[in-house]
């Protein structure tokens, strides 16, 4: 079974400048999950999706961030202008969704550096 | 004050020592998951439970949802298992289920 893919693996940008990380969840999966890992920090949740719906947005910057789930498969997250503090590892998860087996399968995550 | 507090938050140790790691949690949770991360890699999940005690191989994970409490345990202990491990919770209410992790413990194992 393909786990949850995501690219690019890397990114170095210039602060003010736009970037676009994709997520491809585990075929089947309903939720989808964006995480931001700083450096030395456990992961913060940025969105939770069920199917193409959002479920909690509560901690995403949504001045400078977005995201998107248009057909309840694949996301994007978008962060426009990047700032400095926006360096760190964005984590895409994916599970069933059955609260009684809600396992989260982790991608390997997109670096972001904002110089 | 952190929702999710771990300890220690790093830990070093000789091969074959039994290890213990502790999580303890300030809020109502529906289940605690104990992930695995190795450096640059990605997060792995070890266990989820809600209650009792879970055994993969030489790990085992206890709760104690009265005294929100759990601790991930390593039995003889190897140089492959060096890692950063972390706690995390699913809070109770809503639809939403994402968790909320911990800082981390980052092991390692000595030869």
């Amino acid at each position: 079974e393909a786990g949850v893919a995501q690219s690019p693996r890397y990114k170095i940008i210039e602060k003010r400048q736009s970037v676009a990380f994709w997520c491809n969840p585990i075929s089947g999966h309903a939720t989808l999950y964006w995480y931001q890992q700083i450096l030395g920090q456990g992961p913060k949740l940025l969105i939770q999706f069920q199917n193409n719906g959002v479920v909690d947005d509560s901690q995403l910057p949504k001045d400078r961030f977005s995201a998107e789930r248009l057909k309840g498969v694949d996301s994007t997250l978008k962060i426009q202008p990047a700032k400095l503090e926006d360096s760190a590892v964005y984590l895409c998860a994916s599970s069933l969704g059955d609260k009684r087996t809600d396992t989260q399968y982790f991608g390997p995550g997109t670096r972001l550096t904002v110089l | 004050k952190n929702e999710v507090e771990q300890s220690p938050q790093n830990l070093t140790a000789q091969e074959g020592e039994f290890i213990t790691i502790n999580c303890s949690y300030s809020v109502g949770i529906s289940a605690l998951h104990w992930l695995q991360q190795h450096p640059g890699g990605g997060i792995v999940s070890l266990f989820m439970l809600s209650s009792g005690k879970k055994k993969h191989g030489r790990l085992i994970a206890t709760i104690n949802i009265q005294e929100k409490h759990s601790s991930l345990h390593i039995t003889a202990s190897h140089p492959r298992d060096s890692a950063v491990y972390i706690c995390a919770v699913s809070t109770t209410g809503g639809g939403a289920d994402g968790l909320t992790f911990g800082k981390g413990t980052h092991l390692i194992i000595q030869p």
